[in-house]
């Protein structure tokens, strides 16, 4: 079975700072994909990254930053010198195989508060 | 190239009538899966259809839960006789070939039940 764990639930940072939202997954799946989607007050679902699980290298865009550890089963997602708009619960995912079929698994996800 | 479409985007239903979902895939997409997320929590797959088919649907609740996929049209998640633990916002996702990892979401349809 697949399980995806973000254990901060609520975070609360002041503007400009770093943040490093953790997320930790569970797999017997050799392949799989891993996934971070923003959540913003809104609702709708705004997809960030995808990584392979062969691809281990780390990813950085603009401001955000991602850190791919596969020896600790682990995705976290940093975002430097955050934003009032950065704002949002930000969701990590799993895709695997379950059942037979494969699908993605979701964590509980972490709001993040940036105030300004 | 529009992306994924779900109307109605918020729906309001009182306990035991029916509420139907739309979700229109991509252009070219023939795969379509529907996600539930209950208030506070993290998206919940639900159901996986190919056109005409119902590939997946061990995420779905056994009674008044139904998911179509008609071979012309928009897929339907079909909600009878609706409950308050029902109110949820519902996200539909496509993809070209069945392959999960590119998937696109909608911007899915909140469900009130009064």
């Amino acid at each position: 079975a697949q399980k995806v764990t973000q254990a901060q639930t609520e975070i609360s940072v002041v503007e400009k700072e770093d943040v490093t939202l953790d997320c930790v997954y569970e797999t017997r799946d050799t392949t799989y994909y891993l996934f971070w989607y923003k959540q913003p007050p809104s609702g709708e679902l705004v997809f960030l990254i995808r990584r392979n699980s062969f691809d281990e290298q780390n990813e950085i865009s603009g401001r955000y930053s991602w850190n791919f550890q596969k020896s600790t089963s682990s995705f976290n997602f940093t975002i430097t010198a955050s934003q009032v708009v950065d704002s949002a619960v930000y969701f990590c995912a799993l895709s695997g195989y379950s059942g037979g079929y494969q699908k993605v698994t979701f964590g509980t996800g972490t709001k993040l508060q940036v105030i300004p | 190239n529009a992306g994924v479409m779900q109307n109605p985007r918020h729906l309001v239903r009182r306990r035991g009538q029916e509420a139907r979902l739309r979700c229109s895939p991509m252009k070219g997409h023939s795969h379509v899966y529907w996600y539930r997320q209950l208030p506070e929590e993290g998206l919940k797959f639900m159901v996986y259809l190919q056109k005409e088919n119902i590939i997946d649907e061990s995420g779905m609740p056994k009674e008044r839960f139904s998911a179509e996929f008609p071979k012309e049209g928009p897929s339907i998640l079909r909600i009878q006789q609706v409950v308050r633990g029902d109110s949820a916002a519902y996200f539909c996702a496509s993809s070209p070939r069945g392959q999960v990892e590119t998937q696109y979401f909608g911007p899915g349809t909140r469900l009130l039940v009064l």
